[in-house]
């Protein structure tokens, strides 16, 4: 049972960069061949898909935030991260990782982390 | 960007109850669509993919039809650990976009 879980710091500055890390267990990143997402939601509201780190190190990033953005992935570590640069309160939300369900980038989100919330306060 | 907007954000129901959701895409996506059930402070959770296929492990209860730009959600029968929040989401064109929302409440 593949199991997704996100960490990194609840609290940024605005200005600043937000880093999460998106741990994989239960599965290999590298041996899988899926797409690998950073989902938000922001409070009380709809789900925005961030973009997707393929095993390989490709991407594909939301245009709305593409000039903001890097997702990486360590497969050593079996983990890949989001930066979002020059945050402001509006980036407030809870940050999800999810793998798709198939081997494609076409897919739903089949497994989704539990969520973490940051919050972009001075 | 395509669209996605559902209808309605709530609606109230009772346990027994039969219920549809509705999600109109802004441009036809073919049978690229999903469902996905959210509960608070929870993550969502895949129910219906390809429109009508349902994933492993959700009851019967629940299903999917439509194409193109028009889609829905049924649950047959609602149970008390039904009443939570739906989201549509496309997933034929990037970025991939979700619905706004359905919140299905007890009566």
């Amino acid at each position: 049972q593949v199991q997704l879980q996100e960490s990194g710091p609840g609290l940024v500055k605005p200005s600043q960069t937000l880093s999460l890390t998106c741990t994989v267990s239960g599965g290999s990143i590298s041996s899988g061949g899926y797409y690998w997402s950073w989902i938000r939601q922001h409070p009380g509201k709809g789900l925005e898909w961030i973009g997707y780190i393929y095993y390989s190190g490709s991407t594909y990033y939301n245009p709305s935030l593409k000039s903001r953005i890097t997702i990486s992935v360590d497969t050593s570590k079996n983990q890949f991260s989001l930066k979002l640069r020059s945050v402001t309160a509006a980036d407030t939300a809870v940050y999800y990782c999810a793998r798709g369900l198939d081997r494609d980038a076409v897919t739903p989100f089949e497994y989704w982390g539990q969520g973490t919330l940051v919050t972009v306060s001075s | 960007d395509i669209q996605m907007t559902q209808s309605p954000s709530s609606v109230s129901a009772s346990v027994g109850d039969r219920v549809t959701i509705t999600c109109r895409a802004s441009q036809g996506i073919g049978s690229w669509l999903a469902w996905y059930q959210q509960k608070p402070g929870k993550a969502p959770k895949l129910l219906i993919y390809t429109a009508s296929t349902l994933h492993s492990g959700v009851p019967s209860r629940f299903s999917g039809s439509g194409s193109g730009t028009d889609f829905s959600l049924t649950i047959s029968s609602l149970q008390p650990e039904d009443f939570a929040t739906y989201y549509c989401q496309q997933n034929t064109g990037f970025p991939y976009t979700f619905g706004q929302g359905t919140k299905l409440e007890i009566k």
